[in-house]
């Protein structure tokens, strides 16, 4: 079964805080991505990445940054957090095909 | 720019009833679509894509090229149905644009 793993379900961090998202999948999977979900908005790309140590700025970039120093691994950083980004963040991961596969979401909360 | 237009941000429908869920897309290339769906507490899953042309829990949909569209149809809803779905567009780089959603509400 496929598996992206997001490492927190729930977050609360108070503004200006720096804070890490964490994604792992397991599928070997060489592209990873960042979106925001928010309601009437849909799904919003922040960043992707086509391999390690690789990546792309997606439409909504500012304010984030990203890393991947393993292959399974994608991490999304918001290097001053403000409350305009509280939001829900999906991790996801494909492979050639653009099917993609979703964690299970990050509820952030910034205060 | 590519861009995907679901028009409907809830559709409330009672079982058995027929359901369209309407998407609309712009994109200067050959579209390749999507749909995909999230029931409550469940992570996001691709329900189906047009290349494949089947039909996954009753579900179908058409890509339209003259209307630009790819609407999500099921002949007679199921209050199981009930969820978010999202209509994507894949575009450059195996990246996704996904439209604003339509939540199903099925009604008993």
């Amino acid at each position: 079964d496929v598996k992206v793993t997001q490492s927190s379900r729930y977050l609360v961090k108070r503004t200006g805080e720096k804070v890490f998202l964490e994604c792992v999948q397991d599928m070997d999977h060489e592209n990873m991505f960042w979106y925001r979900q928010d309601p009437g908005l849909g799904l919003r790309l922040i960043y992707f990445s086509y391999d390690v140590k690789m990546k792309e700025k997606g439409d909504i970039p500012e304010g984030y940054s990203v890393s991947r120093e393993k292959k399974e691994r994608f991490s999304l950083i918001l290097e001053s957090a403000s409350t305009n980004q509280t939001s829900m963040y999906l991790c996801a991961s494909s492979y050639i095909e653009p099917e993609a596969f979703f964690g299970q979401g990050t509820r952030l909360t910034v205060v | 720019a590519q861009r995907v237009t679901q028009p409907e941000k809830l559709l409330s429908v009672f079982k058995g009833a027929p359901v369209e869920l309407k998407c609309n897309y712009s994109y200067s290339g050959s579209p390749e679509l999507f749909w995909y769906v999230q029931y409550s507490r469940q992570r996001l899953q691709l329900l189906l894509r047009h290349i494949s042309r089947e039909s996954i829990k009753g579900f179908t949909a058409d890509l339209n090229k003259g209307e630009t569209s790819f609407h999500l149809k099921k002949p007679f809803a199921q209050e199981e149905d009930s969820a978010m779905y999202y209509c994507a567009l894949k575009r450059a780089g195996n990246m996704l644009t996904f439209g604003g959603g339509t939540r199903l509400m099925v009604k008993p």
